[in-house]
Formats: structure tokens, C-alpha cells, sequence
């Protein structure tokens, strides 16, 4: 199977900060890119698909690298309501099992 | 409201006793997925299925079955041959190369 990689942290953040983590993948063929949040105990929810040419909402900021093969995810002025697990997802042409991987995450921590 | 939904939220089995877990989705998506999450750890996908009467075992599909008679519904059954079934189990759906919607989830514990 096609592999998706990321950061399992924890990355641990005073809040107000900016955070920044990226999600590698191996195939190189890949079309959709997504962020999710999970939050503890929950089921995990789109937080934003990542475009190619970069994308924004709000204090999120979506990233992609073609060349490099990876995406990356940017949260500015950090919130305590921002600590979750973040998940990479990346979907791949021709479906089946390979076209939906999820990276195992990236759990962030917002601090007072 | 267009989503999917899984029951039960909660189920506790005995040992050696088969339980289903029900998912249904109203979105008109043709993929529908199964994930296992233990505590602290990534989605791993039991089995998945592209489109009615035809489905796919995953990394973990060893101790679960699955049928897909309808477009809407892909029950999962966990089986007295899954020796450590206690985990959260996910549900989702999506169209070809598009996000995927999840279930809520079923926490189940074995007794």
C-alpha cells in the first residue's frame, strides 16, 4: 500500500503561537489532499482539502508540494480549542484501498 | 440532512459471540470504508467497498466480514475468530478522489 507519513508529535504550543506541520506521501500520482481533526474519542471531521495552488481559512493554511510530495497545514494565533490529532489523508486515482490512506497523525497540544 | 450514521454507539460482547455494526448513508456515495482505531493509534482499514455486491478486505480484514446488498448500507460483523476486538470502529463514505464523510463511531468492548 501507498504510504502516507507524518510528525506523531506531540508538538506541544503556548497559545497564540503558530504551528506548523507537514505529511509526506509516496505516490507521486496522488490527486486530493485533505486535512482532518480528530478530536479524543471522536470521529474524525474535514478541517480542509489542500489545492494546489495553497489555500486558507480562517488561521488555517493549506500547503502542497508537488515536486516534493508532501502538504503541509499552518495554524496561526493557536487556540486552546485547536488541540486534536491532526490527520493527513491523501487520495489516489483508480480507488480501492489505495484511495483513501490516512496518515496516523499528528497530535497537537495548545498550552495556556 | 444528508450523512452517515453508525449503531450502536456503544456495544459490549461476550467471548465468542458475533456482533454487527450497522452503517448507513444517505450521500450517494458509491465507496463505503471500515476502520479500527485502538487508543492512541491511526485509522487501520478492515475492508471497503467501491460499489454494491463487491468489497475488498483491507490491511485487517482477519476475524470481520462485511456485505454490501445495498448502496446505502455496509454492515460490518466482527466474529468470534477476531481475538481482540475491543477498539473504536469507523464508518465513512466518498465519491472517487473526494473527502470522506465519517460515522460517529462504534466504541465496542468485550466482556
Amino acid at each position: 500500500r501507498k504510504e502516507v507519513e507524518q510528525d506523531p508529535g506531540p508538538f506541544n504550543v503556548p497559545e497564540g503561537a503558530t504551528v506548523a506541520f507537514n505529511c509526506t506521501y509516496s505516490n507521486s500520482a496522488s490527486q486530493s489532499f485533505f486535512w482532518y481533526r480528530q478530536d479524543c474519542r471522536k470521529e474524525p471531521k474535514l478541517l480542509m482539502s489542500v489545492y494546489s495552488s495553497g489555500n486558507e481559512d480562517g488561521r488555517f493554511t493549506a500547503q502542497l508540494n508537488r515536486a516534493s510530495q508532501y502538504i503541509s497545514l499552518l495554524i496561526r494565533d493557536s487556540k486552546l480549542s485547536d488541540s486534536a490529532t491532526y490527520l493527513c489523508v491523501v487520495s489516489y486515482p483508480g480507488g480501492g484501498a489505495d484511495g483513501l490512506t490516512f496518515g496516523k497523525g499528528t497530535h497537537l497540544i495548545i498550552q495556556p | 440532512d444528508g450523512g452517515i450514521t453508525q449503531s450502536p454507539k456503544y456495544l459490549f460482547r461476550k467471548e465468542g459471540q458475533n456482533v454487527t455494526l450497522s452503517c448507513e448513508q444517505n450521500l450517494n456515495h458509491d465507496a463505503m470504508y471500515w476502520y479500527r482505531q485502538d487508543p492512541g493509534q491511526g485509522l487501520r482499514l478492515i475492508y471497503y467497498s467501491q460499489i454494491v455486491n463487491d468489497f475488498q478486505k483491507g490491511d485487517i480484514a482477519e476475524g470481520y466480514s462485511v456485505s454490501r446488498e445495498k448502496k446505502e448500507s455496509f454492515p460490518l460483523t466482527v466474529t468470534s475468530a477476531q481475538k481482540n476486538p475491543t477498539a473504536f470502529y469507523l464508518c465513512a463514505s466518498s465519491h472517487p478522489l473526494a473527502e470522506a464523510f465519517f460515522g460517529q463511531g462504534t466504541r465496542l468492548t468485550v466482556v
